[in-house]
């Protein structure tokens, strides 16, 4: 089984401010890792995925997250974000092989601010 | 490509009651998973089907249960409801994208049970 932790529920920021979104996993198997954005009353949409290869994973709106296999971790950054950016932040795994049966953090409520 | 659809995105029901919840995926996906998210609990697998079986199944009651059907369309079924299954229900439906399994997510059924 595998499990995630976001270590922070909530992070405020000022706009054009770089921000990181920490997550680290737990598992017994090779693994993939997701990012997913949920805006309110909406669903998820993909940021960003890492499945093999380059650690160092881009996204879209500008997003990027490096896999650090050695620390478990998988931590989103964006080098400046945009009003536009609020919005919940899960981090999620599954068992390498599928992506049908994910494991989701808690959640990380990024607020931008001016 | 149209996205996943979920229908209804609103409804209310009273405990007791049964509800089904209806998700068409992303053409050519054959796999569709269902998620309950609720502020409390977060984001939890309930099941995935694949090619009309259910390949995984998270930790819910039977009160809770799933189909899909030849044109991968699934539906979730919720019987004696609770006030406690009030939630968001996601659908996701994953297959092959470039080369690589991706899962895309619906806007979800808000189901609130009084």
């Amino acid at each position: 089984a595998q499990s995630v932790t976001q270590l922070d529920s909530q992070v405020p920021v000022f706009e054009e401010a770089p921000v990181e979104l920490r997550c680290n996993y737990s598992s017994s198997v090779s693994v993939y890792l997701f990012w997913y954005v949920q805006y309110p009353n909406q669903g998820l949409q993909l940021l960003l995925k890492y499945l093999s290869g380059s650690t160092l994973v881009k996204g879209i709106n500008g997003f990027e997250a490096e896999f650090n296999k050695s620390q478990t971790s998988f931590h989103l950054r964006k080098p400046s974000v945009h009003i536009s950016d609020t919005a919940e932040y899960f981090c999620a795994v599954s068992e390498a092989g599928t992506a049908s049966k994910l494991t989701f953090g808690t959640g990380t409520r990024l607020q931008v601010t001016l | 490509k149209a996205g996943v659809t979920q229908t209804p995105r609103y409804l209310i029901k009273t405990r007791g009651q049964q509800v089904t919840l209806s998700c068409s995926p992303i053409s050519g996906h054959r796999s569709v998973s269902w998620y309950q998210q609720t502020p409390g609990q977060g984001l939890q697998f309930l099941f995935e089907y694949f090619s009309e079986t259910q390949r995984n199944k998270g930790n819910f009651p039977g009160r809770f249960s799933g189909r899909q059907f030849s044109n991968s369309r699934s539906e979730m079924n919720v019987s004696t409801l609770e006030l406690g299954d009030s939630a968001l229900y996601l659908c996701a439906s994953s297959g092959v994208t470039g080369g690589t399994d991706t899962q895309y997510f619906g806007p979800g059924t808000r189901l609130t049970v009084l």
